[in-house]
């Protein structure tokens, strides 16, 4: 059964504090993305890897870096936290040798930022 | 514009009743079409996907694209309370990257 999980379901930080979000799957796949979602707006793409020490900026990259040492984990950092990254973030991570229309989403991260 | 538009609804319907989900697209070099279902305080799962126009049924469940209005719907039918999800439609842009609609919060009531 594929899985990917998330660190945290819940997390609340402070204003200007460093927030680490870390993402692993366990499918062996190349493709790993780091998504937001709020209401209205749906799922926003704010970094993508395609294989190990590479990432890509997606359509929201301002404010969040990421890191790929290792194929199965993909980490999410938020350099200087804010109160507008509030949200639900959401890993997903796929295979472009199989199904490529197919991400696999974790549960999820609920941050609140105070 | 967004590239792939969705009306957020919310959507109430009886149970039993056919739901009619849709999705509009801009570019009409997309040619894979997803629809993922998203139960509450879960992560998105895919549901369908169709490649270029036509229709594909799966039980209850029927997507259907028509690439000449740039048009994604899903449909549902003899609805359950436990289909009550908020959907989302997508497209590959090739690129590997898929572009989200904002999703349609559904809810079947007994």
């Amino acid at each position: 059964d594929v899985k990917v999980t998330q660190s945290s379901r819940y997390l609340v930080k402070r204003t200007g504090e460093k927030v680490f979000l870390e993402c692993v799957q366990d499918m062996d796949h190349e493709n790993m993305f780091w998504y937001r979602q709020d209401p209205g707006l749906g799922l926003r793409l704010i970094y993508f890897s395609y294989d190990v020490k590479m990432k890509e900026k997606g359509d929201i990259p301002e404010g969040y870096s990421v890191s790929r040492e290792k194929k199965e984990r993909f980490s999410l950092i938020l350099e200087s936290a804010s109160t507008n990254q509030t949200s639900m973030y959401l890993c997903a991570s796929s295979s472009p040798h199989r199904s490529r229309e197919t991400q696999y989403f974790g549960p999820g991260t609920r941050l609140l930022v105070l | 514009q967004k590239e792939v538009e969705q009306d957020p609804g919310p959507l109430s319907v009886p149970e039993g009743a056919i739901v009619s989900l849709n999705c509009t697209y801009s570019n009409s070099a997309f040619q894979y079409f997803m629809w993922y279902r998203q139960y509450s305080r879960k992560g998105p799962e895919l549901l369908m996907y169709t490649y270029s126009s036509g229709n594909k049924e799966d039980g209850r469940f029927t997507a259907q694209v028509d690439k000449s209005s740039k048009y994604i719907s899903l449909f549902i039918r003899d609805s359950q309370p436990s289909d009550s999800a908020t959907y989302l439609c997508a497209s590959d842009n090739q690129g590997g990257k898929l572009i989200f609609g904002q999703g349609t919060e559904l809810s079947v009531k007994p």
